[in-house]
């Protein structure tokens, strides 16, 4: 079974915009924690964002904030002022928690930032 | 201070070949995990050391594919008799000990199974 979910098709975005790019999980357990990632086309990944089950606000990172709902088990990300730098693949990733380090992927999200 | 670094870069072999590509973590990062990307599956996690020791390698999809990790830093994953299907960017990361630390990436090694 899937436990990311990230189903936009390609986005672009006007320079200087906000996005907001959908993830939604699936777990059981109650302790985990979400992560955002952007990928370039050159291709390294990096980190944006974390936020944990736990944690009673939104986390923000400068330009990203996590729309963190969790009744609804969705973690999206938005990144406000866009800039042409943004333009990469985002993917959404969780960690469950009980010792298990693994990250599981959604499969990512295209943003293509327009001037 | 430095980065994760994965060598090769780029990786092309013929099928039936085995093939090494390593990985250096951050100094200091204890938890070393290695993953696929792939253009079919995407992100696959492949197999998590903490130390030298793998306490996870479930994700590893055939007996093909080994790692180890000595003096709890660098670490080699070894696919033997590669076949067309391993054809795929793979990653390594690394974290400090804390289950809930981001994970730092490598830039991948590119492998081309011809």
């Amino acid at each position: 079974a899937q436990k990311i979910t990230q189903t936009q098709p390609g986005m672009f975005v006007q320079e200087k915009e906000a996005v907001t790019l959908d993830c939604t999980y699936d777990t059981s357990d109650p302790s985990y924690g979400l992560f955002w990632y952007k990928q370039p086309s050159s291709g390294e990944m990096i980190f944006l964002i974390y936020q944990g089950s736990y944690d009673q606000q939104n986390a923000t990172e400068g330009r990203y904030s996590l729309n963190f709902q969790k009744a609804r088990k969705s973690a999206n990300l938005v990144i406000s002022a866009s800039q042409l730098g943004d333009s990469a693949m985002y993917f959404c990733a969780m960690r469950e928690g009980g010792g298990n380090n693994r990250l599981a992927f959604g499969k990512g999200n295209q943003v293509v930032v327009i001037p | 201070g430095a980065g994760v670094s994965q060598s090769p870069s780029n990786k092309v072999t013929e099928k039936g070949k085995d093939v090494e590509l390593r990985c250096d973590p951050i100094s200091g990062h204890t938890a070393l995990y290695w993953y696929r990307q792939s253009l079919g599956q995407g992100l696959e996690f492949l197999i998590y050391f903490q130390g030298n020791s793998a306490p996870d390698k479930s994700g590893l999809p055939s007996d093909r594919f080994s790692a180890e990790r000595t003096g709890g830093s660098v670490s080699t994953l070894t696919i033997q008799r590669t076949q067309q299907e391993d054809s795929a960017v793979y990653l390594c990361a690394s974290s400090l000990e804390s289950s809930y630390n981001e994970q730092f990436f490598g830039p991948g090694t590119r492998l081309t199974v011809l």
